[in-house]
């Protein structure tokens, strides 16, 4: 299976911020990744989909980019409701798909 | 507006079983392949088992292939996962998910709000 691998695993910024999550796949996957943004307690919500397509409803703060292996996920002035765990997938290889391990975005 | 809704989780011994449940509702249940992805407590995403939209294909991850079965009744827009032999490791929020996507490359657009299955003596 394609191994996804984020980093940081996690970090602490402050609100107004821009900050950066690096997603990296085993392999080369095209542009077929997806990033996720969890809160405490609530399920996954999609955020962006083939690495850089903002899911409808998602604040244009948040965007993609990448292909291959190597992909961004980038919230250009952090909000406190932006303060949660993301997750990036990919769909190349489908079954199965995998998920990176989570960066954890905390306040500083 | 799109609605997944899981149920059945709980308290179960090891080597127990459990079905969960995830109603649909909002989108025709009947034209979507639909997925359980888990997550154990303070752990990240595990993709567990999918199923077709008309359910002739499955598919299931190592860690439960045998023990699991998925399976959907589209007359109820109901999706399912019976659980089997159940060990400490099993333990996790349970996710219903739908996908989007095209020609076998598949994400997931909408979650349920997940139900918790407890593995303990």
């Amino acid at each position: 299976a394609i191994r996804m691998t984020q980093s940081p695993s996690s970090f602490s910024a402050s609100t107004g911020d821009r900050v950066t999550i690096t997603c990296r796949a085993s392999q080369g996957i095209s542009s077929y990744l997806a990033w996720y943004q969890q809160k405490p307690g609530k399920a996954p919500k999609l955020l962006i989909y083939a690495a850089s397509t903002l899911q409808s409803g998602v604040p244009s703060r948040f965007s993609g980019s990448g292909s291959g292996t190597d992909f961004t996920l980038t919230i250009s002035c952090l909000q406190s409701e932006d303060f949660a765990t993301y997750y990036c997938q990919q769909y190349y290889s489908y079954p199965p798909s995998t998920f990176g391990q989570g960066t954890k975005l905390e306040i500083k | 507006e799109v609605q997944l809704v899981e149920s059945g989780g709980g308290l179960v011994q090891p080597g127990g079983s459990l079905r969960l449940s995830c109603a649909a509702s909002g989108f025709t249940f009947s034209s979507y392949a639909m997925h359980w992805v888990r997550q154990a407590p303070g752990k990240g995403l595990e993709y567990v088992s999918a199923i077709s939209s008309n359910g002739g294909s499955t598919y299931y991850a190592n860690s439960v292939k045998g023990r699991f079965t998925i399976s959907r009744d589209n007359s109820k827009n109901t999706l399912y996962l019976q659980m089997g032999s159940l060990r400490a490791e099993d333990m996790a929020v349970y996710y219903c998910a739908r996908v989007r996507g095209s020609s076998g490359h598949y994400y997931f657009d909408y979650w349920g709000q997940g139900t918790l299955v407890t593995v303990s003596s």
